[in-house]
């Protein structure tokens, strides 16, 4: 089956501006994350969904960063007046079972802000 | 709170040499323990995992024991090649206590050489 998909792959904004980020995660995985990617960093966790539950929300940065899951499915990354510090890869990943079970990645969106 | 120690790279062998990237741990719960793997160009994909103490995750030759007395995950491989040349994040997931998050190293570059 298809796996986790992400829009858009790139994405270049002016510093000010909002951006989207998508996130299709596979079908039936009730959990999904977001992690940022710095160049030459590790992961950074964002935020996970799991099913109805409220969301784990720790790793937000800043409340320029939210996110949303309609319908237990597909994802939105909104980070609102972006600076430039906010550029990296924002990599999504979900999983059947929250914790214990393998995550399966998208490819990314490589946001730059200018 | 949580955290994962990774050896910084980057690490660079001869084809045919034995690998080892050590990896630490501390947690509050009974984390399970992964290793994944970021191929040249590619997302992010688990390579092995272990959910206990004294688990040895293994794939594609690589091998990660869990040790609880010492806090460790090293990741060992007896004769790596020319394709195992990536980046390599340790992690952890420590549910309950630590949430459903995910916990990941600063990962560690491999180069092999032909």
């Amino acid at each position: 089956g298809a796996g986790v998909s992400q829009s858009p792959s790139n994405k270049v904004t002016e510093k000010g501006k909002d951006v989207e980020l998508r996130c299709d995660p596979i079908s039936g995985h009730t959990a999904l994350y977001w992690y940022r990617q710095s160049l030459g960093q590790g992961l950074e966790f964002l935020i996970y969904f799991q099913g109805n539950s409220a969301p784990d929300k720790s790793g937000l940065p800043s409340d320029r960063f939210s996110a949303e899951r309609t319908g237990g499915s597909v994802s939105t990354l909104t980070i609102q007046r972006t600076q430039q510090e906010d550029s990296a890869v924002y990599l999504c990943a979900s999983s059947d079972r929250a914790g214990t079970d393998t995550q399966y990645f998208g490819p990314g969106t490589r946001l730059t802000v200018l | 709170g949580d955290s994962v120690t990774q050896m910084e790279g980057p690490v660079t062998l001869s084809e045919e040499a034995f690998l080892t990237i050590n990896c630490t741990y501390t947690a509050t719960g009974y984390p399970s323990l992964f290793w994944y793997v970021q191929y040249p160009g590619e997302g992010l994909q688990l390579l092995l995992k272990a959910t206990k103490a004294d688990d040895k995750g293994s794939n594609k030759g690589f091998e990660a024991t869990y040790r609880k007395e010492t806090t460790s995950f090293h990741l060992e491989k007896g004769s790596v090649q020319v394709s195992d040349s990536a980046v390599y994040f340790c992690a952890l997931s420590d549910r309950p206590t630590g949430g459903f998050k995910t916990i990941f190293g600063a990962g560690t570059r491999l180069f092999v050489k032909a």
